[in-house]
């Protein structure tokens, strides 16, 4: 069966530097997602993406957060300079787009660790 | 303001014990609701949507709009449930983003 995949698992950077996390979502799907779930708190929504372009975004999704989709399998998040509290897991959704019975396929997470 | 909301952090019950988890929902309007599961070392995956109205693994969930709950239950608890449960609710129309309840690990005792 086709599944969400994110690399890196696990991503340690220092604060202020830039990451990327990167997804592959499944190949025929249109709508995409970023969550993510601080260690003991809910998982909560940064962002959706459509059509090349973000669709919905949180307050959490502040300009310090980017997402593109730079060619027909990947779709990244960018957080440009890094603050401990970034520090969380962070999953990748995405949905096929037809039919009725939507379902978001999660990806596996990036454990982001930021020091 | 949409708001899941799961009480327990946790509920141990004893393998073949009846199991619930409860939800509590907060949206104006119409949404869907739904229950993900955790299983240790694996990602979200769906369990059940209440607009499918189906049993999963033998969990059923029922929306009681009066009461704006959406229980999980579960006849007989097994081993192999130990997991998270996360509640979750979107707005009607499919493609928009799900808010999640806090979650509740379910611990099955042998």
């Amino acid at each position: 069966e086709p599944e969400v995949t994110q690399t890196p698992s696990h991503q340690v950077t220092q604060m202020g530097q830039e990451v990327i996390l990167r997804c592959v979502p499944i190949s025929n799907h249109l709508y995409f997602y970023w969550y993510r779930q601080i260690l003991g708190q809910k998982v909560e929504f940064l962002v959706s993406f459509y059509n090349n372009e973000i669709s919905e975004k949180s307050e959490i999704f502040d300009d310090q957060f980017s997402v593109e989709r730079p060619d027909g399998s990947n779709f990244t998040l960018k957080i440009r300079s890094t603050k401990l509290e970034d520090s969380a897991m962070y999953f990748c959704a995405s949905i096929e787009g037809s039919g009725a019975l939507y379902e978001q396929y999660f990806g596996p997470g990036t454990r982001l660790t930021v020091t | 303001a949409q708001r899941v909301t799961q009480p327990e952090k946790l509920l141990s019950v004893f393998k073949g014990a009846p199991v619930e988890l409860k939800c509590n929902y907060s949206y104006s309007g119409s949404p869907e609701l739904f229950w993900y599961v955790q299983y240790s070392r694996q990602r979200l995956q769906l369990l059940l949507r209440h607009i499918s109205r189906e049993s999963i693994k033998g969990f059923t969930a029922d929306l009681n709009k009066g009461e704006t709950s959406f229980h999980l239950k579960k006849p007989f608890a097994q081993e192999e449930d130990s997991a998270m449960y996360y509640c979750a609710l979107s707005g009607a129309g499919g493609y928009q983003k799900v808010t999640f309840g806090t979650g509740t690990k379910l611990q099955v005792i042998p």
